[in-house]
C-alpha cells in the first residue's frame, strides 16, 4: 500500500515555465521532506517541513505543507534544465519518528 | 554537510551467492540507519531500521533471512543479501541519522546489484 501519492508522473516542460508538484496522503504526517534524485545517485534533501500550512521557499522553488498535515506541494517558479530530476516527497509517521516513507515521485523534464 | 558512503558503489553476482553492502557515516555517529532498495524508474520502499547495538526492525514484507542487518557500531551498518537471485537485483540505498539535527537524514550514494 502506498501511503504518498504523487502527480503528476511524469512532466516534461519547457525552461521557463512554472509547474507544481502534489504529494497526497490520507495519513496525517509529523514532518514532510522533499527530496530530489538523479539517476544512479542517492536523493539529495531540498526541505523538511514540519507545521501544518507551513510555506518554505528555496530560490525558485516554493514548498507548502497542507493545513491538515495530509499532503504537500512543491512549486517551481521559471523551470531550468538543471532542475530535471525525481522529485520525491517523503513523511514521517507518528511524531518523535524518523521513519520516513517516501513518495510514488515525479519525474521532471525541462526542455532547453 | 554530514556525508554517508556506501561500499561498494556496484556489485555483480552468480545467482545463490551472497552479497555484503557497508553503510558508514564518516563524519558523525548515526544511532540509526536505515536500507531501502529503488527499482528503476520507481521510488525508495523502506526495507528496514536498523538501530545500533540492537535487531533490525524490518518493513512488511521484507524477509529478515535473506536481507540480513548488523548495525554492528554507531557508523556502519551492513546489509547481506543472501542467496541472491536475479529479482533482487536493484539499488541498494541507505540513510543515516545524526542525532543531533532534527528530522534529516543524509543518504549514501546507493549501490547498484546484479545478479545474473
Amino acid at each position: 500500500t502506498q501511503l504518498l501519492e504523487q502527480s503528476p508522473q511524469f512532466l516534461s516542460i519547457q525552461e521557463g515555465e512554472n509547474l507544481t508538484v502534489y504529494c497526497n496522503s490520507s495519513s496525517v504526517f509529523s514532518s514532510l521532506q522533499w527530496y530530489r534524485q538523479e539517476p544512479g545517485e542517492g536523493p539529495v534533501l531540498l526541505v523538511t517541513v514540519v507545521t501544518g500550512g507551513e510555506v518554505k521557499k528555496l530560490k525558485r522553488l516554493t514548498f507548502q505543507f497542507g493545513d491538515a498535515r495530509k499532503d504537500s506541494s512543491l512549486h517551481i517558479t521559471a523551470a531550468q534544465t538543471g532542475d530535471t530530476g525525481l522529485y520525491l516527497c517523503a513523511g514521517a509517521l507518528g511524531s518523535g519518528t524518523y521513519k520516513y516513507i517516501f513518495g510514488t515521485g515525479t519525474r521532471l523534464k525541462v526542455l532547453a | 554537510g554530514a556525508v554517508v558512503s556506501q561500499h561498494p558503489s556496484w556489485v555483480i553476482c552468480k545467482s545463490g551467492t551472497s552479497v555484503k553492502i557497508e553503510c558508514r557515516s564518516l563524519d558523525f555517529q548515526a544511532t540509526t540507519m536505515f536500507w531501502y532498495r529503488q527499482f528503476p524508474k520507481q521510488s525508495l520502499m523502506l526495507m528496514a531500521t536498523s538501530n545500533e547495538g540492537s535487531k533490525a526492525t524490518y518493513e512488511q514484507g521484507v524477509e529478515k533471512d535473506k536481507f540480513l542487518i548488523n548495525h554492528a557500531s554507531l557508523t556502519l551498518s551492513t546489509l547481506t543479501v543472501t542467496s541472491a537471485h536475479p529479482e533482487d537485483s536493484s539499488f541498494y540505498i541507505c540513510s543515516a541519522r545524526d542525532p543531533r539535527v532534527a528530522y534529516e537524514q543524509y543518504f549514501g550514494p546507493g549501490t547498484r546489484l546484479t545478479v545474473t
